[in-house]
């Protein structure tokens, strides 16, 4: 079974322009979640979907950030403009209905010169 | 809201010796989860071992277990038999029982560095 995929693995931007990043969840589950991880810290909840709907967004900066999920299967998180603060890792998780586990991605570092 | 706090920014281990990670956590809630992620520097989260607040009994994944204790809300992982693969960073996480509203967001601790030497 193939795990969480994400790319692009790494990406070097300049301030003030967009970026993406898309992940695939494990097939079949239906809670797919969006974690920031800054250096030196542990990963915190920008966004959670349950399915294509969007339950838990209070951490997500919504004036440059967003998020989809359409047909409750892959989604895509976007930065519009980026800024320094916004170097991290982005990861993305699944888990099963009302599962426990998650499953990590590997993430994508964010690099924002 | 709940807080989970890892006081032990880096550990040191020689091969095939034991090693405790400590992790405390804050929360009024009564039923919970808690776990403990490895980091490699791949990056990929992996959980090592999880614990339902409800049960008594200490969780034991071959060589990791944790020591829970509820009063003390305290969740600490040993490592034994200590393995080079084992070197990572780790993450204590908390987790409410109840999966409703935010209740399935994982509140990570800082991390502890995990150093495996010969």
């Amino acid at each position: 079974e193939a795990g969480v995929v994400q790319s692009p693995r790494y990406k070097i931007i300049e301030k003030k322009q967009p970026v993406a990043f898309w992940c695939n969840p494990i097939s079949g589950h239906n809670t797919l979640y969006w974690y920031r991880q800054n250096l030196g810290q542990g990963p915190e909840l920008l966004i959670r979907y349950e399915n294509e709907e969007a339950v838990d967004d209070s951490q997500l900066p919504k004036d440059r950030f967003s998020a989809e999920r359409l047909k409750g299967v892959d989604s895509t998180l976007k930065i519009q403009p980026a800024e320094l603060g916004d170097s991290a890792v982005y990861l993305c998780a699944s888990s099963a209905d009302r599962g426990y586990e998650q499953y990590f991605g590997p993430g994508t570092r964010l690099t924002v010169t | 809201a709940q807080t989970v706090t890892q006081s032990q920014p880096e550990m040191s281990v020689q091969e095939a010796e034991t090693v405790t990670l400590s992790c405390t956590y804050d929360t009024s809630e009564s039923d919970y989860y808690l776990f403990w992620y490895k980091q490699p520097p791949s990056r990929q989260m992996i959980l090592v071992i999880r614990q339902e607040a409800y049960k008594q009994q200490n969780a034991t994944e071959n060589r990791f277990s944790v020591n829970f204790q509820k009063a003390a809300k305290s969740f600490s992982l040993k490592i034994s038999d200590s393995q080079l693969g084992d070197a990572a960073m780790y993450f204590c996480a908390y987790r409410r029982q109840l999966n409703t509203g935010t209740a399935s967001k994982l509140t990570f601790g800082t991390g502890t560095r995990l150093q495996v030497t010969l």
